[in-house]
């Protein structure tokens, strides 16, 4: 079964660190691009970070750009999102998703289930 | 980077069709054909309805089509069922990617 599931979520205070990852199953995952979408709460999608399947092309959204890292290990089948001097606008349900292609964006065909993380003093 | 521009709700008859829109700018929507759609139903991880503008993936029922015209892109929904109520997102690519805001659908 494809599947990716994301872990690392939780609460953390304004202006810290924090790291996210997913693992990747049931496909080669080194053969796709991985993103990053996270959805407020009550609120739509937002696309935050997007990595092709080699770490050669990587973007982010302006909204986290120079705080979230975005990384992979091709050989654990991983991705990560690091994020710095969170902000209380980055609360969300943060996705780890698979593109259809190799590079990015053909469409985002597998989603995982989220994990959340709560900026909050 | 701004979202695309959807209706916040539309709403239909079982049987009908509907339509939601996604309008974008000549940098995103116009410049590439790599326009997706995606479904969400409460408390689930979004559903690839629509790749590259008017592509189904497998399973995706043929009630479900998509076009696009200059900067503005197309859901179209005919023969509405009830489990098609769900919230419906656009997302293009523009050397980075954007989402639209978001339509929420209702079956009357």
């Amino acid at each position: 079964e494809v599947q990716l599931v994301e872990s690392g979520g939780g609460l953390v205070q304004p202006g810290r660190s924090l790291t996210l990852s997913c693992a990747a199953s049931g496909f080669s995952s080194h053969d796709y691009a991985l993103h990053w979408v996270r959805q407020a709460p009550g609120k739509g999608l937002e696309w935050v970070s997007g990595i092709s399947w080699d770490s050669g092309t990587i973007a982010y959204a302006d909204s986290v750009k120079g705080r979230f890292t975005v990384f992979r290990d091709n050989a654990r089948n991983s991705l990560y999102l690091q994020m710095n001097s969170l902000r209380a606008e980055d609360t969300a349900l943060y996705y780890c998703a698979k593109d259809r292609y190799s590079y990015y964006y053909y469409g985002i065909d597998v989603w995982g289930q989220g994990t959340t993380v709560t900026v909050s003093s | 980077q701004s979202a695309l521009t959807q209706p916040a709700s539309v709403s239909g008859s079982p049987g009908q069709s509907i339509t939601i829109s996604c309008t974008g700018t000549s940098s995103d929507v116009d410049a590439y054909n790599y326009v997706s759609w995606y479904q969400q139903h409460p408390g689930k991880a979004p559903k690839l309805m629509i790749y590259e503008v008017s592509n189904r993936p497998s399973g995706v029922p043929d009630r479900f089509s998509g076009s696009k015209s200059g900067n503005t892109a197309s859901l179209t929904i005919s023969g509405l069922q009830a489990e098609d109520e769900a919230d419906y997102y656009c997302c293009s690519y523009t050397t980075s990617v954007v989402f639209g805001g978001g339509t929420k659908l209702t079956v009357l």
